[in-house]
């Protein structure tokens, strides 16, 4: 079945600095990808739409400059936090789908990154 | 508004108990997709089941049973005769995929089962 390979699983990282999230889909074309953002205990909830190629769309009251998703290719999707703060801690999760198939593939999720900043 | 309603937020059961997670959806789309997942402590989310507007038929798989009622825009899922491994978060979603042609994804807030041993 579809797999999408997310990485890494977790970062440490200090406040101020960069982290970057990758995200593949490894066997199928990701057309369009998820970013979901999950806060302890409670439900998944989505940060922003990226189309190949395209930018991405962002959910209200999300920081696009902060949170920036580059899709430049049907098998790679990324997400880089900028200058992470405390808040920013959090699990994050991509999702991936073959749009042109939604039917066969449906959404593939990644295994989730636990960001902390320190 | 809230597109998906978990009402439970927890359920805890003893071991070869049956559990029932409720589900109660809202859409104006005619097609559209329903998913049940499980989150275990892990955080990885494991797909359990897809079910498209048009097939309202129940479906069962081993332990796992779901009931898809249009009429009440609900979809439950019941757990038989449960096990401690069953431990999980579970989430309900919603996918208003063709018409709105965005595809994107409502989770319900999920409900924590725990099993008891």
């Amino acid at each position: 079945g579809a797999v999408v390979s997310q990485h890494p699983s977790r970062v440490i990282c200090k406040s101020g600095t960069s982290v970057k999230i990758e995200c593949r889909s490894l066997d199928f074309q990701a057309t369009t990808m998820f970013w979901y953002r999950q806060f302890p205990k409670q439900s998944l909830m989505l940060m922003a739409t990226s189309n190949e190629g395209s930018k991405a769309t962002y959910e209200q009251g999300v920081e696009k400059d902060k949170f920036l998703i580059n899709h430049a290719s049907l098998t790679l999707s990324t997400l880089t936090v900028t200058s992470a703060h405390p808040e920013d801690s959090s699990f994050y999760i991509c999702s991936a789908l073959d749009r042109t198939n939604p039917d066969t593939n449906g959404y593939t999720f990644g295994s989730g990154t636990r960001l902390t900043v320190v | 508004a809230q597109k998906v309603t978990q009402a439970q937020t927890e359920i805890s059961v003893v071991e070869k108990e049956d559990v029932t997670l409720d589900c109660v959806y809202e859409t104006r789309d005619t097609t559209y997709y329903l998913f049940w997942y499980k989150q275990p402590p892990s955080g990885e989310l494991v797909f359990l089941i897809r079910r498209n507007s048009f097939d309202e038929q129940n479906e069962i798989s081993g332990r796992y049973s779901w009931n898809f009622q249009k009429s009440t825009s609900s979809f439950n899922f019941t757990i038989t005769a449960s096990q401690v491994v069953d431990s999980a978060v579970y989430f309900c979603a919603l996918s208003e995929a063709y018409e709105s042609n965005d595809y994107k994804l409502s989770f319900g807030a999920g409900t924590t089962v725990t099993v008891r041993a």
